[in-house]
């Protein structure tokens, strides 16, 4: 069973550009969850979502940041008009459910340099 | 999530066992205690959970204070590979799904 997949690995983006980040989850996960891990930071929420929705988004910045993950395809995050402070590397986690259990498996993280 | 403390750094010799510790005096009834790591260039890792009970498995032991205001990660014989940090995280599922990570400890081995 593969684990977590995230492309690409390293992404450099000049500024003003589009960052487009995808990750596949786990066979058989359903539940997808972005984190980003700003330089000598620890790591941080973004985003929570299900297939075709949205859970919750209380982490993203207001602007310039989205994601979805469709019926069909990878969770994708984009990132418009990347700014220099966006360099960080972004992890995806993946989990069945979200019982009081639950485990989040980590894909190994795209790192994001704008120059 | 409520807060957890943890030292900032820890070291290890490789083969001996290791004692990372981890304050929550604030944790409340339904908080599970889970602890995850990451390797350098790595994604995190869970390696262990539990609520009241100490826990084992094949990565590690969690020993949780009878109070709960506190536990301990416990690595029965460090490798090198076991050079990481080390989040001890607090989760409430009533306040939300996402992992609230820490600093951390950073657990540096020895050979």
């Amino acid at each position: 069973n593969a684990g977590v997949m995230q492309n690409p690995r390293h992404l450099v983006r000049r500024r003003g550009q589009e960052a487009r980040l995808r990750c596949s989850p786990m066979k058989g996960h359903s539940h997808v969850y972005w984190y980003r891990q700003l330089p000598e930071e620890g790591l941080k929420f973004m985003v929570y979502l299900q297939k075709e929705n949205i859970i919750d988004e209380s982490g993203m910045p207001k602007e310039r940041f989205s994601a979805e993950f469709p019926k069909e395809g990878p969770s994708i995050l984009r990132i418009q008009q990347v700014v220099r402070g966006d360099s960080a590397a972004y992890f995806c986690a993946s989990s069945t459910n979200t019982g009081m259990t639950d485990t989040q498996y980590f894909g190994p993280g795209t790192r994001l340099t704008v120059l | 999530d409520a807060k957890t403390t943890q030292p900032n750094s820890m070291e290890s010799n490789e083969e001996e066992p290791v004692h990372l510790p981890c304050n929550h005096s604030t944790i409340s009834g339904t908080d599970y205690i889970h602890w995850y790591r990451q390797l350098p260039s790595q994604g995190p890792e869970y390696v262990i959970h539990g609520l009241t009970s100490n826990v084992n498995n094949r990565m590690a032991s969690l020993a949780i204070a009878e109070d709960r205001k506190s536990s301990t990660l416990i690595l029965h014989r460090a490798t090198l590979r076991d050079a990481a940090v080390y989040y001890c995280i607090l989760r409430d599922y009533n306040a939300g799904n996402m992992l609230t990570f820490g600093g951390g400890t950073r657990l540096m081995v020895k050979p």
